[in-house]
């Protein structure tokens, strides 16, 4: 594998399950990002990982939970969800740097569509 | 505030030019990213800009004026596998990036 990856592809859920996407990044990377993106929208950034640890949460509802259990991999964990969450959650990674902001380019995995009924 | 604007679509033919717009108004700037997404691939990474001026990759060149808030990406011999949306981001004073909505690109033959 090379790249960004990210599974589920596609995923379809009731308002009350609970399920996790998963990103993985083979670029050596430290810093990790979840999007969200609705159709004619822009990408909405909701978390930054930098070396594991979190550097922003932007005002996300709490049935969205990340987790980073190292450099490499990203969990976005999801419950209760409402219908209008339904969108494509990408993932990307960057180089960032040791110890500062990740300002450097991003690499984005393909993303996961969400339907939630 | 932070704004950011592109075209929603536009239409070009094959073997042409194109130039799609992007403004911007921000507090901060540390660089102007374009992308590229396919309908229903993630957006690939095609150009960065920090500095004013054109800097050109191939067929494609990215341009900017950090005075006037505004860049623009040229596409040059377009092809039918140019047919994407184009999105523009903003890197702020807080170095997150700021997304426009995308301009939707179709190449007709």
């Amino acid at each position: 594998e090379t790249g960004v990856t990210q599974t589920p592809r596609h995923l379809v859920m009731g308002m009350t399950n609970k399920k996790s996407l998963k990103c993985e990044q083979h670029l050596g990377h430290n810093a990790m990002y979840w999007y969200k993106q609705s159709a004619k929208k822009p990408l909405e950034l909701m978390f930054v990982y930098s070396l594991e640890e979190r550097v922003e949460n932007n005002s996300v509802p709490s049935r969205f939970s990340p987790e980073c259990p190292n450099s490499s991999h990203l969990f976005l964990h999801l419950h209760t969800l409402q219908p209008e969450d339904s969108a494509l959650y990408l993932c990307a990674s960057s180089q960032g740097l040791a110890g500062g902001p990740p300002t450097d380019t991003q690499y984005f995995g393909p993303g996961t569509r969400l339907t939630v009924l | 505030g932070q704004n950011i604007d592109q075209p929603t679509e536009m239409t070009a033919t094959e073997g042409a030019i194109v130039q799609i717009n992007c403004t911007y108004q921000t507090s901060g700037f540390n660089g102007l990213f374009w992308y590229q997404q396919h309908a229903g691939e993630a957006p690939t990474f095609l150009s960065y800009n920090v500095l004013d001026g054109l800097e050109e990759k191939g067929r494609f060149s990215s341009f900017l004026s950090r005075s006037k808030g505004y860049s623009y990406l040229l596409l040059k011999e377009l092809q039918m596998k140019d047919s994407a949306s184009y999105l523009c981001a903003l890197m702020d004073s807080n170095y997150q990036l700021i997304w426009g909505a995308g301009t939707k690109l179709i190449i007709k033959p």
